[in-house]
């Protein structure tokens, strides 16, 4: 089954607003990632955060990571037609030798 | 430079002719592994290698065979290919933390 689960499945917005997309999961985790796919070509790392903090910020990119609640956010500040893609949360879960991808938001910034 | 490559990119094939979709990697990674993407289904692992002649199962295996006789190079199997095998797949390596790196993918036709 699906660790991660990310919403809004699909998320349009215009160019300059930000984009915030969110992400659960289920087990104890050791990190989350977030990986960025332009359409039909292979997931690109952005950012990992770890189970110990709470706010990563990376350029354009700040990710939060709420343990408790078991739920991570992306925020993409100052949107650009570049960042139209899809975003996946990744979760790192403990005892496990995998990560266990979600089904990804699609992110479309208008001009 | 860092880099995953696949081959081939693109496969139309029919029912039953065996195939080999290769992967190599130039990172010295150990942990490689193989994902097929389907719509509505996200990205699921199919095989996973923590080294050198160690494999193991993900989370759909059947129909697939990988082999590991070598640090760089992972191949993927399809010994009796099926329609239901028609997919997008990516190769993977990864880092200690698990950051993934992924190959361009190969987009698999199976008539």
């Amino acid at each position: 089954s699906q660790q991660g689960e990310e919403d809004p499945q699909a998320l349009s917005i215009q160019e300059g607003e930000n984009a915030t997309m969110n992400c659960s999961y289920k087990t104890s985790i050791n990190n989350l990632q977030w990986y960025r796919q332009n359409s039909g070509r292979g997931l690109v790392h952005l950012i990992l955060i770890r189970s110990n903090e709470r706010e990563k910020h990376s350029g354009r990119l700040r990710v939060t990571l709420d343990t408790s609640k078991k739920s991570s956010s992306l925020l993409i500040t100052a949107s650009r037609a570049a960042d139209t893609a899809s975003y996946f949360c990744a979760t790192d879960p403990q005892g496990a030798q995998k990560l266990v991808f979600g089904q990804g938001t699609r992110l479309t910034i208008n001009p | 430079e860092a880099q995953v490559t696949q081959n081939p990119r693109y496969l139309i094939t029919v029912t039953g002719k065996k195939l080999t979709v290769t992967c190599s990697q130039n990172m010295n990674h150990e942990y490689m592994s193989w994902y097929r993407q389907d719509p509505g289904l996200g990205l699921r692992q199919i095989y996973y290698s923590m080294n050198v002649e160690v494999t193991d199962k993900g989370d759909v295996p059947e129909g697939y065979k990988v082999s590991r006789k070598e640090k760089r190079n992972f191949p993927l199997i399809l010994e009796s290919p099926s329609p239901n095998q028609t997919s997008l797949y990516f190769c993977a390596t990864t880092t200690g933390l698990k950051e993934q790196f992924f190959g361009p993918g190969t987009r698999l036709t199976v008539l």
